[in-house]
């Protein structure tokens, strides 16, 4: 059974850091794998999503890479912000026929301090 | 586009009370979904829908619930009786299907306490 585990549930760093948001995945055989924000009462935000044949995908000052073989994925923010403060989650997508067979990790909540 | 759209924001309802909840997904989109979302248990799925079509329930926790959605703009979940354990924030997102790679839309969210 496939799990999503992200690791540390909370992180809390100064303004102008650079840090690294970590997600595990017990099964390789994955389609895909998305980073989501979700700000304090509202919906979630699709950062990034990377296929199982990619290694890294980048937007701005965010880079998301994939190892598939050792089940793990990164979220890197440069350069972080007191915007950039949210809860971070990942979902992995499981079956090549649908984009909805995500499993979901409970989430990294960040806190960038001014 | 406007994104998703979920109505109400926030709904307070005593137990045993019907509750409906409202998405609009984005224009175009062909799949939609609810899900739930609380401390204990995270992100669960509850149902989806393709071409207006549910596809997978599993999730629907109880017969209490129940999903529709009539034409390509608009879907209701229903919780009928409600109950305090009903209470959570009600995601609805969508998505178009283009080989399974397309990003998922989330809605705001309503969030729903039953007394």
């Amino acid at each position: 059974k496939q799990e999503v585990t992200q690791i540390p549930a909370a992180l809390s760093v100064p303004e102008g850091e650079n840090l690294v948001l970590n997600c595990s995945f017990t099964d390789s055989a994955i389609y895909n794998l998305q980073w989501f924000r979700q700000d304090p009462g509202k919906g979630l935000t699709s950062l990034l999503l990377i296929q199982s044949s990619q290694r890294e995908q980048t937007s701005g000052r965010l880079n998301a890479s994939l190892d598939k073989s050792s089940g793990r994925s990164t979220l890197y923010i440069a350069a972080s912000q007191p915007g950039d403060s949210a809860t971070y989650l990942c979902a992995v997508n499981l079956t090549s026929c649908s984009n909805y067979q995500l499993i979901w990790g409970a989430g990294t909540k960040l806190i960038i301090k001014p | 586009d406007a994104g998703v759209i979920q109505s109400p924001r926030h709904e307070v309802t005593e137990m045993g009370q019907e509750v409906t909840l409202r998405c609009k997904p984005i224009s175009g989109h062909d799949y939609l979904f609810w899900y739930r979302q609380t401390m204990m248990r995270g992100l669960e799925l509850l149902i989806y829908f393709n071409n207006n079509v549910p596809i997978d329930d599993s999730g629907m926790p109880e017969d209490r619930f129940s999903a529709k959605m009539p034409n390509a703009s608009f879907s209701t979940l229903k919780i009928q009786p409600s109950e305090p354990r009903d209470s959570a924030v009600y995601f609805c997102a969508s998505s178009l299907y283009r080989g399974t790679n397309e990003k998922l839309f989330f809605g705001s969210g309503t969030q729903l306490s039953v007394l």
